[in-house]
């Protein structure tokens, strides 16, 4: 089955206390992105990659790390988390334009992130 | 700065009636643009997309007509199901650029509750 799978699902976490959301996709795609949602914003995207080794901010970089060493995986890192990021974040994975669809991306079920 | 902007946080349709969701962006270097729905505790999913070459795309039950001049786009769902109570997305892109097009900016969403 296609999908774009993340760990955990949840988590309660302390401010300071690195933490790493990871993200896997079995449809060798590409192209792969990290939003949040919070109320009354949407989504806001964090960081995406358009292949592998390299990766782009979004609009709200801050504070969180990426990764992309392989192609089937786009882990997010929060190196000191504080309460402002308590969200819900979302990976993502979508072809590139000469493969497909770019923006038919396909979602993960998400991680809600609290850091007290 | 939100540059993608749904301004109707919520709507509610009757079965069998048109809904039709809102949005505005403000960057004229945006060239496609798309909807994603999204139920409560899953991932968006990719609904229709449209570039700025077109005024209109149609998929099923779902067109979404594109007006450059005002800045505008418009989802329709006719006729409206109660499988279609979800929370829409709008997103826009700068599709021609090699190297951002993988950005996306959202919009803030609009919740769509279709009654019986």
């Amino acid at each position: 089955e296609a999908q774009v799978t993340q760990n955990p699902r949840y988590l309660i976490t302390v401010t300071g206390k690195k933490l790493t959301v990871t993200c896997s996709q079995n449809m060798n795609h590409e192209y792969m992105s990290w939003y949040r949602q919070d109320p009354g914003l949407g989504l806001r995207q964090i960081y995406y990659s358009m292949n592998v080794e390299v990766t782009d901010k979004g609009d709200v970089p801050e504070g969180y790390k990426v990764s992309r060493k392989e192609k089937r995986n786009f882990p997010l890192i929060l190196e000191s988390p504080s309460p402002n990021q308590t969200s819900l974040y979302f990976c993502a994975s979508s072809p590139n334009p000469w493969d497909g669809d770019p923006y038919e991306q396909y979602f993960g079920p998400g991680t809600r992130l609290t850091v007290t | 700065d939100q540059q993608v902007k749904q301004n109707s946080p919520s709507l509610s349709v009757q079965e069998g009636r048109i809904s039709i969701l809102n949005c505005d962006y403000t960057n004229s270097m945006f060239d496609y643009f798309l909807w994603y729905k999204k139920y409560p505790a899953e991932g968006p999913t990719f609904l229709i997309s449209i570039s700025s070459i077109k005024d209109k795309n149609e998929d099923g039950r779902f067109t979404v007509f594109l007006n450059k001049s005002a800045k505008h786009l418009s989802l329709h769902i006719v006729p409206s199901q109660p499988g279609d109570s979800a929370v829409y997305f709008c997103a826009a892109s700068t599709f021609s650029s090699t190297d951002s097009w993988g950005k996306l900016q959202f919009g803030a969403g609009t919740q769509v509750v279709v009654t019986p």
